[in-house]
């Protein structure tokens, strides 16, 4: 049962354009969701995150909306560069307890042509 | 101010051996998270731990696995009698506190192999 999904494997974008990569969740329980971006045989980097009792956070390029009534959210990166080509994860959190693992999706490979 | 160290980066074992991976948090850091990655998969939560004590560990296996962060020296994933689905990169990640709106800060990973 994948609680978070990325629907796109894959997105293309010309470089200088707007990257608009999305998410969508099942769990309503989710009360934080995180961006992470990935490079070939390295770890996962975090991005930019948004608490669900905000609907949109920006950090420079980056900005990431949330509609939770859709139980979406998306990150839109602009302008895009060659650099951001990678996998691009959205992970969440149920806030309950000592919980505190995160639920990520398959993630979405974006490549970013010059 | 260094990052996660994970190690070793690559590990093949054949079935039935152990494996034994090592990550070292970010200075500072007393969380760590360990979380695997199948091919062609999301990561997975596997366990989160604290100095000495392990929070949560819903997602291990309950079979063969186990994971320590003692007080002194890097966390330990263990894998007793590896199989060959035990395949994957298996990564690390810390965080300063427990505080749910804190940043989990990750390794390089360790890509495990079982022939």
């Amino acid at each position: 049962d994948q609680q978070v999904k990325q629907n796109s494997p894959s997105l293309s974008v010309q470089e200088g354009r707007i990257s608009i990569l999305n998410c969508d969740y099942t769990n309503s329980m989710f009360d934080y969701f995180l961006w992470y971006k990935k490079y070939p045989a390295e770890g996962p980097t975090f991005l930019i995150s948004i608490s669900s009792i905000k609907d949109k956070n920006e950090d420079g390029r980056f900005t990431v909306f949330l509609n939770k009534s859709a139980k979406h959210l998306s990150l839109h990166i602009v302008p895009s560069q060659p650099g951001d080509s990678a996998v691009y994860f959205c992970a969440a959190r149920v806030n309950a307890g000592n919980n505190r693992k995160l639920i990520w999706g398959l993630g979405t490979s974006l490549a970013v042509n010059p | 101010n260094a990052g996660v160290m994970q190690n070793p980066r690559h590990l093949v074992r054949r079935r039935g051996q152990e494996a034994r991976l090592r990550c070292s948090p970010m200075k500072g850091h007393s969380h760590v998270y360990w979380y695997r990655q199948l091919p062609e998969e999301g990561l997975k939560f596997m366990v989160y731990l604290q100095k000495e004590n392990i929070i949560d560990e819903s997602g291990m296996p309950k079979e063969r696995f186990s994971a320590e962060f003692p007080k002194e020296g890097p966390s330990i994933l263990r894998i007793q009698q590896v199989v060959r689905g035990d395949s994957a990169a298996y990564f690390c990640a810390s965080s300063l506190s427990g505080h749910p709106g804190d940043t989990q800060y990750f390794g390089p990973g360790t890509r495990l192999t079982v022939l």
